[in-house]
Formats: C-alpha cells, sequence, structure tokens
C-alpha cells in the first residue's frame, strides 16, 4: 500500500480557500486518492475521490497532477465547521480489503 | 436510508475481560469493516467482512475476533483485553464486489473502549 505523507496541522480563517496538499511518490497504477474528514468523537466521511487531473463536488475538489505523485484537497471558503481531521488515502479501487489511515491533517478554521 | 449504527456507545472494561461490540451496516451494503483508533491517531484497519466471509485482516492478534450475519451486521470480539485496547472502534459498511468501490466506506459514530 502507498504511503502517503501529509502536514500535521493547519490553520485558517473563515471565508479563505484552503488546499491541503498529500504527497504519495509509491503510488501504483491502479491506486485511487481518496479523502475523508473525521470530526472529533465521530467516524470519518468519505469526501472525494479521483485518479487524475480535477475531480469537483459539492463539497471540496480534488487536484491530481499528471504523475499522481501528490493530490491537493481544497475546501472553498471554508466555516468553523470545518475544523476536522482530514486523511489522504491511496487504494485500488475494487480489490482494495483495508483502508490505511495516517495521521491526518488537523484543520482549524479561525473566526 | 439507514446509516451505519453501533453499540453500545461507551463501555469500560477491566484487563483480562472479553467485549462483543455490534455494528449494523447501512442498508443494501454487504461489507463490513473494523477499525481500531487510539487517541490523537487515524483508524487502523483489524479486519473486514464480505458476504460473511473474513475478507482481509489488519496486523490485530488472533483474541480479536469477528462475525458478519446474514443481515449483513457484524460483531467485534475482543479477548483477554489488555490496557493497550482502550480505543475508539468504528464499525465502516461499504458496498463490495463488482466494480464497487471499497474506498468509499460508511462509518458509524464508534464505541469508545476503555480498560482499566
Amino acid at each position: 500500500l502507498a504511503k502517503t505523507t501529509q502536514p500535521i496541522s493547519m490553520d485558517s480563517y473563515e471565508g479563505q480557500e484552503v488546499n491541503i496538499t498529500c504527497s504519495h511518490n509509491n503510488i501504483a497504477t491502479n491506486d485511487y486518492i481518496t479523502w475523508y474528514q473525521q470530526f472529533p468523537s465521530q467516524g470519518p466521511r468519505f469526501i472525494i475521490q479521483g485518479y487524475k487531473t480535477k475531480v469537483t463536488n459539492e463539497v471540496a475538489s480534488l487536484f491530481i497532477p499528471a504523475d499522481r505523485k501528490s493530490s491537493t484537497l481544497s475546501l472553498p471558503r471554508v466555516s468553523l465547521s470545518d475544523t476536522a481531521v482530514y486523511y489522504c488515502l491511496v487504494a485500488p479501487l475494487s480489490s482494495a480489503r483495508q483502508l490505511t489511515f495516517g495521521s491526518g491533517t488537523q484543520l482549524t478554521v479561525l473566526p | 436510508e439507514t446509516g451505519v449504527t453501533q453499540s453500545p456507545t461507551h463501555l469500560i472494561k477491566t484487563r483480562g475481560q472479553q467485549v462483543t461490540l455490534r455494528c449494523s451496516s447501512q442498508s443494501g451494503h454487504n461489507t463490513v469493516s473494523w477499525y481500531q483508533q487510539a487517541l490523537g491517531q487515524g483508524p487502523q484497519f483489524i479486519f473486514q467482512y464480505y458476504r460473511e466471509e473474513e475478507n482481509g485482516r489488519g496486523n490485530f492478534p488472533p483474541r480479536f475476533s469477528g462475525l458478519q450475519f446474514p443481515n449483513y451486521s457484524s460483531e467485534l470480539n475482543v479477548n483477554a483485553l489488555e490496557l493497550d485496547d482502550s480505543a475508539l472502534y468504528l464499525c465502516a459498511s461499504s458496498l463490495g464486489g463488482g466494480q464497487s468501490s471499497y474506498n468509499e466506506q460508511f462509518f458509524g459514530p464508534g464505541t469508545r473502549l476503555t480498560v482499566l
């Protein structure tokens, strides 16, 4: 399973765009990149998943360069309620038997 | 559509005891995964069940065992509890098989286990 590296913590202010970058130098050809969000005392919640280029949904955008060795989760106009831990995961799509979570990035949104 | 539920919410046990945690998967999901999350850490994969069969196991000792029932609900059993077993235990369900994505898993709120 490809190892991921992401910042331990980030601070932002309400209304700003936040970009969290994840490095995954050993990503395999059939690996997909998935991001989860976790609030205290709750289970993680799926945010977005992609393979290459750009993926956008109602919550976030995911940017993946051509070499796929990194990815950036972009949260537009964050609010206080976006304060959470964000996890970047890399795994095959249909044959994955487990999700490997790192320590994640603690995002704190300040007023 | 009912989400993933877990019981109990909190549990306190003493070292050496045994515990059973329960999980009801989201409607229509046939795959259940269990994770252990220690304070300040990301969730660690324990094992996964797909259609009542174990479908993968993480680096956990045999005293961690599981079961999945015909309705796809699941149990996690831990024998001979140790202090380090204190953690949040998360259950996640997904729709496995074919081209479905194992990566989009739906997590329950977890069971907070404290071992004294």
